[in-house]
């Protein structure tokens, strides 16, 4: 149990252009989901928390506008890259939290970006 | 700001070795994880300490949360060479469910 997918696994793409990745709980419901960023050989970097239904919370730091995130069902999130640029590639996961309550993230196997 | 240090940040060892790695904050959390992450995939939980003193066993694996709940450590027994990976600590707030991840262990274990 407690299986969260990410779509897609890696996705090139042009400077400028728009990029969506999803996340979607496979059994379970999750009315709290992360979006992170991690950089080589680095660990995971909070970017915000979305939540069902309502506006992310973003960290400090992280632009909005630029990544944003939509949380429409308790089994499915996406984080939208803007306008991407070289800078913005990296490995970005997400986790979602099975119940309300509970403290334990469960990660997606991540998506890896790459701006050319 | 809760941080949470991770050490040593790189290990490298023999296969048979026995390693410790460590987190340790100033703050108080409700609860913490470890994981395991593989190059080029999402971290795997491994376990999940709640309580003061707690200690759990994975196979080879001790987990111990530490009495005060501010600190945390991971020892492996007898590494092998498929226990290579990046070994990441997080800890949740007793404020909410932010969680606050180490820097991470990145372990390589030599046959």
């Amino acid at each position: 149990g407690a299986v969260v997918s990410q779509h897609p696994s890696r996705v090139i793409c042009k400077s400028g252009t728009s990029v969506k990745i999803e996340c979607r709980s496979l059994d379970f419901q999750a009315t709290t989901m992360f979006w992170y960023r991690q950089f080589p050989k680095q660990s995971l970097m909070l970017m915000a928390t979305s939540n069902e239904g309502s506006k992310a919370t973003y960290e400090q730091g992280v632009e909005k506008d630029k990544f944003l995130i939509n949380h429409a069902s308790l089994t499915l999130s996406t984080l939208t890259v803007t306008s991407a640029h070289p800078e913005d590639s990296s490995f970005y996961i997400c986790s979602a939290l099975p119940l309300a309550g509970q403290e334990t993230q469960y990660f997606g196997p991540g998506t890896r970006l790459l701006v050319l | 700001t809760q941080l949470l240090e991770q050490s040593p940040q790189f290990l490298s060892i023999q296969e048979g070795e026995n390693l410790t790695v460590y987190c340790n904050s100033s703050s108080v959390f409700s609860s913490l994880q470890w994981y395991r992450q593989e190059p080029g995939e999402g971290p795997v939980l491994l376990v999940t300490v709640v309580t003061g003193g707690e200690v759990k066993k994975l196979k080879r694996l001790t987990f111990q949360f530490g009495d005060a709940r501010k600190d945390s450590s991971l020892h492996i027994t007898a590494a092998q060479p498929g226990d290579t990976g990046l070994y990441l600590c997080a800890g949740v707030g007793t404020g909410g469910f932010k969680t606050i991840f180490g820097a991470g262990t990145r372990l390589f274990v030599k046959a």
